[in-house]
């Protein structure tokens, strides 16, 4: 596995439930992100951090609030989902946002499913 | 928007045999990513290969990228089981990369 860890690694919630993913990089990165991956559609990003101060919100709709506390950790909370919003949220971390220059390490994911 | 495509989009082969994955995009970049997705997982990247740079190696990969074509490939040469996988390229966009929806590889045994 990578520097990177997320948890839970699964989640099964109901629209009505209030739950938070957490992220941390053990590998002295700047920049982090969000993507959610779902069923036979690309990758998308969802928001970027960059020296804890976000630098890009994909147009995510406000019930999922990220949280950048420091460097190293990164939460994404998550309430009144949607069914359609079960898919898997990756992390990722890399060394600065570098304009696309750096690779990007990935966490496991959390697997989450919205009943 | 700058975004790679992969074709084909699914690719069964023969435990032994060499793969072949392709990755088109729109506009010019200084760079393009592989990364590799084992089913239910993070993204692993695999090589970074420059705008300047037509052919990388790194073990049994083998990446090229021709830019006046826009174009790049991965080749897996003596595929093994546990390359079954989905590919994915990535280019990038300013302050972010892009991934394509990505190449499953399924090696039979």
């Amino acid at each position: 596995e990578t520097g990177v860890t997320q948890t839970p690694r699964h989640l099964v919630m109901g629209m009505t439930n209030k739950k938070s993913l957490k992220c941390e990089q053990h590998l002295g990165h700047n920049a982090m992100y969000w993507y959610k991956q779902s069923a036979k559609k690309p990758l998308e990003l969802m928001f970027v951090y960059n020296f804890k101060e976000q630098t890009e919100n994909n147009s995510v709709p406000s019930r999922f609030s990220p949280e950048c506390p420091n460097s190293s950790h990164l939460f994404l909370h998550l309430h009144t989902l949607q069914p359609e919003d079960s898919a898997l949220y990756l992390c990722a971390s890399s060394q600065d946002l570098a304009g696309g220059h750096n690779e990007q390490f990935f966490g496991p994911g959390t697997r989450l499913t919205v009943l | 928007s700058q975004q790679g495509e992969e074709d084909p989009q699914a690719l069964s082969i023969q435990e032994g045999e060499n793969a072949t994955m392709n990755c088109s995009y729109k506009t010019s970049i200084n760079n393009l990513q592989w990364y590799r997705q084992n089913s239910g997982r993070g993204l692993v990247h695999l090589i970074l290969i420059r705008s300047n740079e037509r052919e990388k190696h790194s073990g049994r990969l083998r990446v090229t990228l021709d830019t006046s074509k826009k174009s790049s490939s991965l080749l897996i040469t003596a595929s093994r089981a546990a390359d079954t996988a989905s590919y994915f390229c990535a280019t990038p966009a300013y302050d972010k990369i892009i991934f394509g929806k990505g190449t499953r590889l399924h090696i039979l045994p």
